[in-house]
């Protein structure tokens, strides 16, 4: 059981270049969440994902952010054009099913950006 | 009304002593409390949590301790040992897995 596994665990990029985050999610959950985590602050969630499904994207921002959980292969966050502001850490947790009372949330470790 | 304070923001605590850390929220929709530890480059990973129709719940070394009126609970650590120097969030979510995050507490235990 190799738990939640998100890659790269650290990223740097350039002001106006894209970032794609990768999770894969524990082997039997099939529900994805997204949190950042901005430096010395809590996390906020971003993005509530089930297999080929958004559920929740009330934590997103409006522009140059996007998830999708495909029907085959990991989970992907991506954003766009980034700024300064994008750096921080981003995890993603899984659960096996909807809204299980988040007693089974399972974080990954986690991938940390860095925008230069 | 989603925000979830915590405080302090930072605590040293010698080996054996009680730490203590303290959230308070605001929205009476949340009805399950969880507390992460988080260790430096790691994920947070669940410690103890409660739903409020327990004032106290137990494990181990960890008691959270909760007051539905006052829309308070905290995180209670006995015998604190140097291996639990970490940041603990506190959380509260509305049933779900939609996590509403305190800002965190760095604990220091000394030896």
């Amino acid at each position: 059981n190799a738990g939640v596994m998100q890659n790269p665990r650290h990223l740097v990029r350039r002001r106006g270049q894209e970032a794609r985050l990768r999770c894969s999610p524990m082997k039997g959950h099939s529900h994805v969440y997204w949190y950042r985590q901005l430096p010395e602050e809590g996390l906020k969630f971003m993005v509530y994902l089930q297999k080929e499904n958004i559920i929740d994207e009330s934590g997103m921002p409006k522009e140059r952010f996007s998830a999708e959980f495909p029907k085959e292969g990991p989970s992907i966050l991506r954003i766009q054009q980034v700024v300064r502001g994008d750096s921080a850490a981003y995890f993603c947790a899984s659960s096996p099913q909807q809204d299980s009372g988040a007693n089974v949330l399972t974080f990954g470790a986690g991938s940390r950006l860095t925008v230069l | 009304q989603q925000q979830v304070k915590q405080s302090p923001q930072s605590l040293i605590v010698q080996k054996g002593g009680i730490s203590i850390i303290n959230c308070a929220y605001e929205n009476t929709a949340f009805d399950y409390f969880p507390w992460y530890q988080q260790f430096p480059g790691k994920g947070p990973a669940l410690l103890i949590a409660i739903r409020p129709d327990v004032s106290e719940k137990k494990e181990g070394r960890f008691t959270i301790s909760f007051n539905k009126s006052a829309k308070q609970f905290s995180l209670h650590i006995m015998d604190s040992q140097p291996g639990d120097s970490a940041t603990y969030f506190c959380a509260a979510s509305m049933g779900g897995n939609m996590l509403t995050f305190g800002g965190g507490t760095r604990l220091m235990v000394k030896p």
